[in-house]
């Protein structure tokens, strides 16, 4: 139980592009999901926190027009790159909880993104 | 600002070696610290956590204690597998409303048959 799958597993795509990235919980609902950014042999970076039905809680630095995240139902959430450049080629994470995070968040396997 | 430094790797050791990985943390009140392991193609995996001090988290033949004298949860295990090749992270929790988690930058073993 408690798996997150992430699709896709892998996206290229041409700068100015915008690509779009999905967290589903498959076998459990997902009251909060977060989406972490990592970067070569760099810790994951949270970049925000979805509660299902509310605007996403974003970290500072991270900019909410460019990365937009969708939280519409208790077991999908979306992560928009918006007119993505090469900077925003990195390894993208999102995790699930069941419980708003204070016990246990569960990961999806992660999405390359590079952009061209 | 919280944050978690654990050794860089990567680490390679023979099957059956003793494994020791650094943890040390910066946290103001009483954060919950976790171990987490990645294997090759998988997302990240709860491998063990403590809560408070003095708790000892132990998984799958894996340990760390919670020292907060030395803010340090250094994981161990006697005996290690080919299995156990990994990529493993440090992470504290400051308690917050949501739980967000602060890793440290991950450390790769490899064990070697």
């Amino acid at each position: 139980g408690a798996v997150v799958s992430q699709h896709p597993s892998w996206v290229i795509c041409k700068s100015g592009t915008s690509v779009k990235i999905e967290c589903r919980s498959l076998d459990f609902q997902a009251t909060t999901m977060f989406w972490y950014r990592q970067f070569p042999k760099q810790s994951l970076m949270l970049m925000a926190t979805s509660n299902e039905g509310s605007k996403a809680t974003y970290e500072q630095g991270v900019e909410k027009d460019k990365f937009l995240i969708n939280h519409a139902s208790l077991t999908l959430s979306t992560l928009t790159v918006t007119s993505a450049h090469p900077e925003d080629s990195s390894f993208y994470i999102c995790s699930a909880s069941r419980d708003r995070g204070y016990n246990e968040q569960f990961f999806g396997p992660g999405t390359r993104l590079t952009v061209l | 600002g919280n944050s978690v430094t654990q050794m860089e790797g990567p680490v390679t050791l023979s099957e059956e070696a003793f494994l020791t990985i650094n943890c040390t943390y910066t946290a103001t009140g009483y954060p919950s610290l976790f171990w987490y392991v990645q294997y090759p193609g998988e997302g990240l995996q709860l491998l063990l956590k403590a809560t408070k001090a003095d708790d000892k988290g132990s998984n799958k033949g894996f340990e760390a204690t919670y020292r907060k004298e030395t803010t340090s949860f250094h994981l161990e295990k006697g005996s290690v597998q080919v299995s156990d090749s990994a990529v493993y992270f440090c992470a504290l929790s400051d308690g917050g409303s949501q739980g967000n988690l602060i890793f440290g930058k991950g450390t790769k073993l490899s064990v070697k048959p």
